[in-house]
């Protein structure tokens, strides 16, 4: 079975640019989650889904939205970026929504903002 | 206090010894303790779980968790310099929420042939 895929693996942008970011959840899996880590840091939680609807949100500032499609497949969007919002930007899923399902990672997208 | 608080590395140790790698969080509600390893540019790869109290072996890997001491602890038998890897603990059920899981900043595990 293919894991959780991300797309683009790379990306460069400049500062006050728009960015997004995508996800494909493992098959079945219908919960998806968004991490940002910083290099010498974990994982940072972002948001989130469940069936589409929002059921978690981190202390990011509102530029940074998210939503889940149908198929389960997510987007994380940032807007007005800066440079500190260079980071590897992870999604991670898992099968259903509560504390006691594990999460599994991709490969992540690799943000640099100049 | 940091949220979830790892012990500081770099861990070295030689082929064949107990890796230990230690954890503890701040969150008394927490509920479910995860690690996980991750090799140098790469995402993070789910090695162990454990929501009860006690031991947890996989393997070569023991997971222990004492929630009344808020700690939680990894232990890798017969080190292989494959394990050389940042091992990040992660919790979850956080401030109540069941979906906001706290990672650690990682302890750096170094296995020398």
């Amino acid at each position: 079975d293919a894991g959780v895929t991300q797309s683009p693996t790379h990306l460069i942008k400049t500062r006050g640019q728009h960015v997004t970011l995508r996800c494909s959840p493992i098959s079945g899996h219908k919960s998806v989650s968004w991490y940002q880590q910083v290099l010498g840091q974990g994982p940072q939680f972002i948001f989130q889904y469940y069936e589409k609807e929002e059921r978690g949100r981190g202390n990011f500032p509102d530029r940074f939205s998210a939503r889940q499609f149908p198929n389960y497949s997510s987007e994380l969007n940032v807007n007005a970026l800066l440079l500190g919002d260079s980071a590897l930007y992870l999604c991670a899923s898992s099968q259903l929504d509560g504390t006691y399902n594990e999460q599994f990672f991709g490969p992540g997208t690799r943000l640099t903002v100049l | 206090q940091k949220e979830v608080e790892q012990n500081s590395g770099p861990l070295s140790v030689p082929e064949g010894a107990i890796a230990s790698l230690n954890c503890t969080y701040s969150d008394r509600g927490s509920q479910s303790f995860f690690w996980y390893r991750q090799y140098s540019g790469k995402s993070p790869e789910l090695i162990m779980f454990i929501y009860s109290n006690g031991d947890k072996e996989d393997g070569r890997f023991t997971a222990q968790l004492n929630k009344a001491s808020q700690y939680v602890s990894l232990l890798i038998r017969d080190s292989q310099p494959s394990d050389s890897a940042t091992y990040l603990c992660a919790v979850n059920g956080f401030t109540g929420s069941r979906n906001d899981m706290r990672f650690g900043a990682g302890t750096r595990l170094t296995v020398k042939p």
